[in-house]
Parts: C-alpha cells; sequence; structure tokens
C-alpha cells in the first residue's frame, strides 16, 4: 500500500514570496491533515479536511495561507506571501474510518521542508 | 496550543539500556497516542492507548496511562541505535490530534 506522498521535499524562497506544496493521502483515507512543524517542536495543526470540506482551520493565518481539497483526493497547501517565521516543515497527513469510526492512527507524508529567506 | 508536555526534552542512554519518556496533559482524553520521527522523515504511529486502559505492549514498547495523573509513559527497553529519533505524544479528539513538544533520544552503539 502506497504511503502518503508529499512533493516537494526541499523549497527554499525569499521572503514575500509564494509557495505550494501537494499532498495525495493514501487510498481510501477521507482525512486529510496539514501540520506545521517548527525545528525542535511538535507539528501544530493548521487544517483538517473531511473529504473535500473544511473541518477546522482554526490555526491557520488566512491573511497568508490557504489550502483547498478538489475532488476530497489530493490537497494542495500555499503561503503567500511568505515570511522568515513560515520556515517550518510542512507536513501532510491522513487517517481513515472504519466503518463510520475513526481509528485514530494518523499516517505521515516525508514532508516538505520550507526555508524563506 | 499543544496538550502533550513530553519529558525530558532530551535523553541519551547507551545500547542496551531502557529509556523512559513521560508525557503530561492538560484535558479529558479519550486515547493517547505515541508516535515516533527520524530525523528529516516523517512521524510514524508507534501505539495507542485508550482512555480506559492502563497498560499496552508491543513489541518492546510499553506504554502506560494515569488519567487520574493525566500522564502517560513510553517506556523502550534493550535499545538500539535504530531507536534512535524524536518521541511525541499525542492526545486525540474530533479526529484530530495534538502534539506535544517531543523527546529526542539519543542511543549510543
Amino acid at each position: 500500500e502506497a504511503g502518503v506522498a508529499q512533493s516537494p521535499r526541499y523549497k527554499i524562497i525569499e521572503k514575500r514570496q509564494s509557495v505550494a506544496f501537494w499532498c495525495n493521502p493514501i487510498s481510501g483515507h477521507a482525512t486529510l491533515y496539514w501540520y506545521q512543524q517548527i525545528l525542535g517542536q511538535g507539528p501544530k495543526l493548521l487544517i483538517q479536511f473531511q473529504n473535500n470540506g473544511v473541518v477546522d482551520d482554526s490555526q491557520l493565518p488566512k491573511d497568508r495561507f490557504s489550502a483547498e481539497r478538489l475532488k476530497g483526493v489530493d490537497s494542495t497547501l500555499k503561503i503567500q506571501p511568505a515570511k522568515l517565521e513560515d520556515s517550518a516543515v510542512y507536513l501532510c497527513a491522513s487517517s481513515l474510518r472504519l466503518a463510520g469510526v475513526w481509528t485514530g492512527e494518523l499516517f505521515f507524508g516525508e514532508g516538505s521542508r520550507l526555508t524563506v529567506l | 496550543s499543544q496538550q502533550g508536555e513530553e519529558d525530558p526534552q532530551a535523553l541519551s542512554i547507551q545500547e542496551g539500556e531502557n529509556a523512559t519518556m513521560n508525557c503530561s496533559y492538560k484535558t479529558s482524553i479519550n486515547n493517547l497516542q505515541w508516535y515516533r520521527q527520524n530525523s528529516g522523515r516523517g512521524l510514524v504511529h508507534l501505539i495507542l492507548i485508550r482512555s480506559n486502559e492502563r497498560e499496552k505492549h508491543s513489541g518492546r514498547l510499553r506504554v502506560t496511562l494515569d488519567t487520574s495523573k493525566k500522564s502517560s509513559s513510553l517506556l523502550i527497553t534493550a535499545s538500539r541505535a535504530a531507536d534512535t529519533a524524536s518521541y511525541f505524544c499525542a492526545t486525540g479528539g474530533s479526529e484530530k490530534l495534538v502534539f506535544g513538544k517531543g523527546t529526542k533520544l539519543t542511543v549510543n552503539p
């Protein structure tokens, strides 16, 4: 079974530029998450999708961050314009429901490391 | 804000020794999970313990949960150099997880 795919793995941009990250979750996983992990810290949830609807985006800086999950499969996270403090690893994860019950486990991709200069 | 707080922040041991990491949390939980993250990689699920369980084992891993103290511990027995990684506890609800800051474990050969 293929895991969560993310691209690009690394991106270096200058502040005020824009960047986009892509995620393909595990097939059949209805819930998709974007987490931000700053160096030395734990992942922080940015946004959670259930199929193609947003469940929680309370910690997404909406003035510069946007995310979409068209057709309930792939997702894109965009940052525009980027700030120095956006330097982090952006992790995509997905999870599964069995018979309508959340299994509880998140499956993570390898992450996209962003450096803003 | 982050729910769980791991302790210690960093731990260095010799191969073959046991490693114990602790997690404290603030609010009631349905379950608590532990994840491992190797340097430069994504997080990998290790074990899930439900609020009505007190102890759970998986291979060389032993997790305990004390809901009265709002704390959990992860014990790795007979550690190996390959166990070198950061370990995070996570508490869940509404199909999402909140992670702590992690414990960085170094196992020296």
